[in-house]
């Protein structure tokens, strides 16, 4: 069974701080990963995705990929409370497949 | 574009009522996935579509749920009968390579 695991926290930080989600994934042929945030009661809303090992930005995020421990992350800097939401890790698996992870909740504290 | 269209947004019915909830695409996507989300089972993939023609269907849960994709347009997710089991959140996704979801149908089935 291929699986994406993530920790359903809620992971909890303050204004202007670091936000780390992290996620692993089981299948090594996975080739590219999609981050999604999804606030309650909304649909998933893709963030950034990463198919190269090493970091990738985009504007306060950045998602790090790293293939030999099959582990991918994503950063949020100067979290604001507006970040607030579960983000969905995915990994997608041969052509089609999109394998998510269950969530991470956070919140972030004014 | 537009993205993702669904219909409708909620859906209220009894069991043992037919449930089709409907799906538009965003335009040059040859891919079409549908997925249910509920708190206990997170998010599942129940059919793919790729150029209109069903590719995996294995998520289906049980003969009671049916899809079709007559054009690249437009796609339908039938519940018949529908049971009280099958409340969730319904969600249309597309891809050309990054899958983007649709606004969701919340179907509650009394």
């Amino acid at each position: 069974q291929k699986e994406v695991e993530q920790n359903s926290g809620p992971l909890s930080v303050p204004e202007g701080a670091i936000a780390s989600l992290n996620c692993t994934y089981s299948d090594r042929g996975s080739q590219s990963f999609f981050w999604y945030r999804q606030y309650s009661g909304k649909s998933p809303e893709l963030i950034m995705f990463i198919y190269s090992n090493g970091d990738k930005e985009d504007g306060r995020f950045t998602a790090q990929l790293n293939k030999a421990s099959q582990y991918v992350s994503l950063l949020i800097r100067d979290s604001q409370p507006s970040d607030s939401a579960t983000y969905l890790c995915a990994a997608l698996s041969g052509t089609y497949k999109y394998i998510f992870g269950t969530g991470t909740r956070l919140k972030v504290l004014a | 574009d537009a993205g993702v269209i669904q219909s409708p947004r909620h859906e209220v019915t009894e069991m043992g009522q037919e449930v089709t909830l409907r799906c538009k695409p965003i335009s040059g996507h040859n891919s079409l996935f549908w997925y249910r989300q509920t708190m206990m089972r997170g998010l599942e993939l129940l059919i793919y579509f790729n150029n209109n023609v069903p590719i995996d269907d294995s998520g289906m849960p049980e003969d009671r749920f049916s899809a079709k994709m007559p054009n690249a347009s437009f796609s339908t997710l039938k519940i018949q009968p529908s049971e009280p089991r099958d409340s969730a959140v319904y969600f249309c996704a597309s891809s050309g390579y990054e899958q983007y979801f649709g606004p969701g149908t919340r179907l509650t089935v009394t």
